[in-house]
This record gives C-alpha cells, sequence and structure tokens, in this order.
C-alpha cells in the first residue's frame, strides 16, 4: 500500500525566514512519481512540482527548492526568504502503479507566514 | 492555463435531502476525478473517469453516492440522501491522460455542510 506521512500538521514563521516542509512516503513500487501541491485560503490545489523515482536531482525554482532522497524515502520542500503570500496549506503527494496512477496525498502542513 | 471549473461553491443541505455538484475539466482533459477532502486532511479519491467510462470508483460509497461523465467532457457528483458525515469539501480535478506521472488540476471546490 502506498502512504504519504507529513509529520508537521503547521508551521508558523516570521517572514523572510526559511522554512522546511517534510514529507516522508512508502511505496513496493520501482516506480513511482512525487508532487507537491499548494492549496491557499481559496482552496483550490496548485501543483508545485513532480519528480520521478529515477531521478533524484535537487531541483531549485526561484525561492523554492525540493529535496528528493530515496535512501530515506523523503521529499521535502524548502521555501526561501518566506513571504505572507506563501501562506496556505502543502500537500505531498505519491503515484505509482500499485494503486493504477492514482495520488495518494498526505494530510497536509499549514503553513503560516506573518508579517 | 484554462481552469477546472465547479459548482457551486458553497452547499448547505439539510440530511436526507439530495445534492449535486458540476465539474468541467480542462479542455482536452480525458481524465477526470472527484476528491473529498475532510478538513484537515488530505484529498480522498472517490471516482476516476477516463472519458465517459469510469476506470475506479472503489471509494465510492454507491448506496448514497453516484457520478456520471455522460459524453466524455463534464461531470456530476450526486449525493442522496445527504448525511451529517458527507460535511467535506468536494474537489473535481482532471488530466491531460491517465496515468502516474500526470499532475492534477483542480477546480476550486464545493463546501458542502450537512446540517
Amino acid at each position: 500500500a502506498q502512504k504519504v506521512t507529513q509529520a508537521q500538521t503547521e508551521i508558523s514563521v516570521v517572514e523572510k525566514e526559511d522554512v522546511t516542509l517534510d514529507c516522508v512516503y512508502e511505496t513496493r513500487d520501482t516506480t513511482y512519481y512525487l508532487f507537491w501541491y499548494k492549496q491557499p485560503p481559496s482552496g483550490e490545489l496548485v501543483f508545485l512540482i513532480r519528480r520521478n523515482s529515477f531521478d533524484e536531482q535537487n531541483e531549485i525554482s526561484g525561492r523554492y527548492s525540493w529535496n528528493f532522497q530515496k535512501s530515506t524515502s523523503s521529499f521535502n520542500f524548502t521555501i526561501t526568504a518566506s513571504q505572507v503570500v506563501d501562506s496556505a496549506v502543502y500537500f505531498c503527494a505519491l503515484s505509482g502503479d500499485t494503486n493504477a496512477g492514482k495520488s495518494t496525498f498526505g494530510d497536509g502542513t499549514t503553513l503560516t507566514v506573518k508579517p | 492555463e484554462a481552469e477546472v471549473a465547479q459548482s457551486p461553491r458553497y452547499k448547505i443541505t439539510e440530511k436526507s435531502q439530495a445534492v449535486a455538484f458540476w465539474c468541467d475539466p480542462i479542455s482536452g482533459h480525458a481524465t477526470l476525478y472527484w476528491y473529498r477532502q475532510i478538513l484537515g486532511q488530505g484529498p480522498e479519491l472517490l471516482v476516476q473517469f477516463q472519458d465517459e467510462s469510469v476506470v475506479d470508483d472503489s471509494q465510492l460509497p454507491k448506496d448514497r453516492f453516484s457520478a456520471e461523465r455522460l459524453k466524455g467532457v463534464d461531470s456530476t457528483l450526486k449525493i442522496q440522501p445527504a448525511e451529517l458525515g458527507d460535511s467535506a469539501m468536494y474537489l473535481c480535478a482532471s488530466s491531460r491522460d491517465r496515468g502516474k506521472m500526470s499532475p492534477l488540476h483542480f477546480g476550486n471546490g464545493t463546501r458542502l455542510t450537512v446540517t
């Protein structure tokens, strides 16, 4: 069975601080994809990034960076110099062959960035 | 990019009443999903369509829930009769194709409150 765990329920930081959101996953699949989504107060989940299980190269996109470590089954997300607009719920998701491609979501981490 | 349209945005209904939600996916997206998101949790898949066919409804409470996508475009999710435990956010998503690598594009959701 697939499982995604986001141990941090809520995180609160002050603007300009760096913050890392943790994601740990479980799967028996050899090939799988990991995703991060952002859900602002408006409710719409927005896709941020996708990584496949064969690509452990970490990625930086502006203030966002992702650290994928297969050895520890983790796919962490870091926001550098956080801004108030980053306040949202962030979800990590996993999709693999076991569930016929269905995405399994974690329970999310609520990030609050205070001015 | 075009958005996934959902309506209504909010719905309040009394238990034992019928309720329906509508979704129009991004044009050209063959795969459509209905997710339910309980407050404080990640989305859980209710039903997945490929064109007009249901490919997964294993988590859909079929005694009270039904879903259709008659022409392979827009979709309707119905609950009859609604129960108090159905209060949640109902999210529609679409993807370009079926498969584990395709990110999901979500609508704004319908917030259902059953009283």
